[in-house]
């Protein structure tokens, strides 16, 4: 199975900040990478796909990018609503794996 | 409107079973691959099972194979995950998710299983 992994786990920023998340994968998937964002108690939502698609109705702020096994989630400019968990998803094959999430916290 | 809602959830014994549905309304339903996440108490996501449109295809993760069953009724917009031999460590709140070419773009908003005795 592919693994992916994120870093930081844990991010501290400040309203305005630039904000940059990784997950790198265990082998190639090409540009078949999701970005989600979730909130306490809530579902997670879409905020990119493959890899730097956004999703309808996401924030220009948010954008991504790369290909193959390392890839970046970047919020421009950090927003109240921003701050919450962000895990990448891999879907180069049939059985899909998340990261393990990056929790955004206010500095 | 897309709207996936989750029932079936509980407290069950560890070695029990539980089955969760899921009801779909606001798109074609048969038209679309379905999914099942999981999320442990203060833990990440978990990709559980997939399932084709019209059931010729399902895949699981390897922690439930042999243990859960992935269904669907297109006549009834419904999706379903029967839950047998239950562990502790399936404790968690289950999603009902659309798939969309790989992605998961609709969720509901989950249904809590919690294993214990």
């Amino acid at each position: 199975d592919i693994q992916m992994t994120q870093s930081p786990s844990t991010l501290s920023a400040s309203v305005g900040d630039r904000v940059t998340i990784t997950c790198r994968a265990s082998q190639s998937i090409s540009s078949w990478l999701a970005w989600y964002q979730q909130k306490p108690g809530k579902a997670p939502k879409l905020l990119i796909y493959k890899a730097s698609s956004l999703e309808s109705g996401v924030p220009s702020r948010f954008s991504g990018s790369g290909s193959g096994t390392e890839f970046t989630l970047t919020i421009s400019s950090l927003q109240p609503d921003d701050f919450a968990t962000y895990y990448c998803q891999q879907y180069n094959s049939y059985s899909r794996t998340f990261g393990g999430g990056t929790k955004v916290e206010i500095k | 409107e897309v709207q996936l809602v989750e029932s079936g959830g509980g407290l069950v014994q560890p070695g029990g079973s539980l089955r969760l549905s899921c009801a779909a309304s606001g798109f074609t339903f048969s038209s679309y691959w379905m999914s099942w996440v999981r999320q442990a108490p203060g833990k990440g996501l978990e990709w559980v099972a997939n399932i084709k449109q019209d059931g010729s295809e399902k895949y699981y993760v390897d922690s439930v194979k042999g243990r859960f069953t992935i269904s669907r009724d297109n006549a009834k917009n419904s999706l379903y995950l029967q839950m047998n031999s239950l562990r502790a460590e399936d404790t968690a709140v289950y999603y009902c998710a659309r798939v969309w070419n790989g992605i998961f773009d609709y969720w509901g908003q989950g249904t809590l299983v919690t294993v214990s005795s």
